[in-house]
């Protein structure tokens, strides 16, 4: 069975702080999917990466960057110089390629001014 | 974008509810998702090619249709206290699969009372 954990389940940073929200997953499949989902008050979900089983280097996106690590089953997400507009629920998610799509319980990152 | 309609439900219990969604033009897929309050995503179904594709722990009583013309359907009969929730539609290119980034939509609040 696939689950994705996120231990934090609230989060609050001053801004400007770096912030890394943590995500553990598991799975049986060799090849799977992980991604990043951003739902703001609006409520509309936001991707914002994936990345595959097969590939664990690091990537950054402005403030944005992110580690995996298949030796500890972890994909965490790190926002450096957090700002107000950051302030959201983060979902980190599992697919593989089946039809299977599994969504951690979240993290509500609070930024305050 | 990804729409649906309408955005907020009341029904009351053992009612039928139609949920409606409006795919990102050329996506093939859609999946539709159960988010209780202060929770992930509970993937329900996938349509693509009007067939659905893959389904999660939900009863038979949800249902999908998906459309030619980039709309789909959440039919959910017999309602229950507990399928108060918010309810994601998603497009994507992904085919059988469910790696690909997924398109959300605003969502629909449904209360059964």
């Amino acid at each position: 069975a696939q689950k994705v954990t996120q231990a934090q389940t609230e989060i609050s940073v001053v801004e400007k702080e770096d912030v890394t929200l943590d995500c553990v997953y598991e799975t049986r499949d060799t090849t799977y999917y992980l991604f990043w989902y951003k739902q703001p008050p609006s409520g509309e979900l936001v991707f914002l990466i994936r990345r595959n089983s097969f590939d664990e280097q690091n990537e950054i996106s402005g403030r944005y960057s992110w580690n995996f690590q298949k030796s500890t089953s972890s994909f965490n997400f790190t926002i450096t110089a957090s700002q107000v507009v950051d302030s959201a629920v983060y979902f980190c998610a599992l697919s593989n390629y089946g039809q299977n799509f599994v969504f951690g319980p979240g993290t509500r990152l609070s930024v305050l001014p | 974008g990804v729409t649906q309609s309408p955005t907020h439900l009341i029904k009351t219990r053992g009612q039928q509810v139609t949920l409606r969604c409006s795919s990102q033009s050329g996506h093939n897929t859609v999946s539709w998702y159960q988010q209780a309050l202060g929770q992930g995503p509970q993937f329900i179904f996938q349509y693509y090619r009007e067939e659905e594709n893959g389904r999660g722990n939900f009863p038979p009583r949800f249902s999908g249709l998906q459309f030619p013309n980039d709309s789909s359907e959440l039919n959910v009969n017999a309602l229950e206290l507990d399928d108060s929730a918010l309810y994601l539609c998603a497009s994507s290119l992904a085919g059988r699969a469910t790696n690909h980034e997924q398109f959300f939509g605003p969502g629909t609040r449904l209360t059964v009372l």
